[in-house]
């Protein structure tokens, strides 16, 4: 079993769409946690941090739930600028991040 | 603006060669990493380095070598390539703050023939 799961998708969806993507981790002592978007032949960059109260930013809320170790990002009025893959990334400790395989985005005109 | 840069963006080789992919980053940061990335199975971790001749091995450091003599430069070295190294190398850094985020290079699309 992976460490982080994602559904990979692929999610296609109108442009204004809401759209929820969910993530898993295993280990119950991961510290931090992150979403990142990747778009294609491109790297990786950090979307948003992940707090245990939930945060925001914009368009995009994301949520943690340590007891069920669950990660979500919400996208509201989804824009064409938001296809790309979004990665769900767990920090176990210092410096050992670990990656989901990733969810794709398409979003519709 | 934090920048990592990777010596090739493509580059195909022969089973059996020596290959090196450089990273650089001009960030002054502490860690550096190498990963590949593969269709389904997300970013592994190769190697990392947390200073300067210091190396941690990731979770598949088999059939790769890493080499950081300079704070700012780590070389990720395939002693000898074989077919099922080809794959997508992503360098990466962070610093010990800012929530410990990591920088990507562009990536080096590596095929192996």
């Amino acid at each position: 079993r992976k460490e982080v799961e994602q559904d990979p998708g692929p999610f296609n969806v109108p442009e204004g769409a809401t759209v929820a993507f969910n993530c898993t981790y295993s280990n119950s002592a991961s510290q931090s946690f992150f979403w990142y978007r990747q778009d294609c032949r491109k790297e990786p960059k950090l979307l948003m941090s992940v707090y245990s109260s939930g945060n925001e930013d914009g368009r995009f809320t994301a949520q943690l739930n340590r007891a069920s170790q669950y990660i979500s990002l919400l996208i509201r009025d989804s824009k064409l600028s938001d296809s790309a893959t979004y990665l769900c990334v767990v920090l176990r400790n210092n410096n050992d991040m670990r990656f989901g395989a990733g969810t794709r985005l398409t979003v519709k005109p | 603006d934090v920048k990592v840069t990777q010596s090739s963006r493509y580059l195909v080789k022969r089973t059996g060669e020596k290959v090196f992919l450089e990273c650089v980053q001009d960030m002054d940061h502490e860690n550096m990493f190498w990963y590949r990335q593969d269709p389904g199975l997300g970013l592994r971790l190769i190697y990392f380095s947390y200073d300067v001749k210091m190396k941690e091995k990731g979770d598949i450091p088999e059939g790769y070598s890493v080499s950081r003599e300079k704070k700012e430069r780590f070389s990720l070295i395939l002693e000898s390539a074989s077919t099922n190294q080809t794959s997508m190398y992503l360098c990466a850094s962070s610093g010990t703050s800012g929530g410990r985020q990591q920088y990507f290079g562009p990536g080096t699309r590596l095929t192996v023939t």
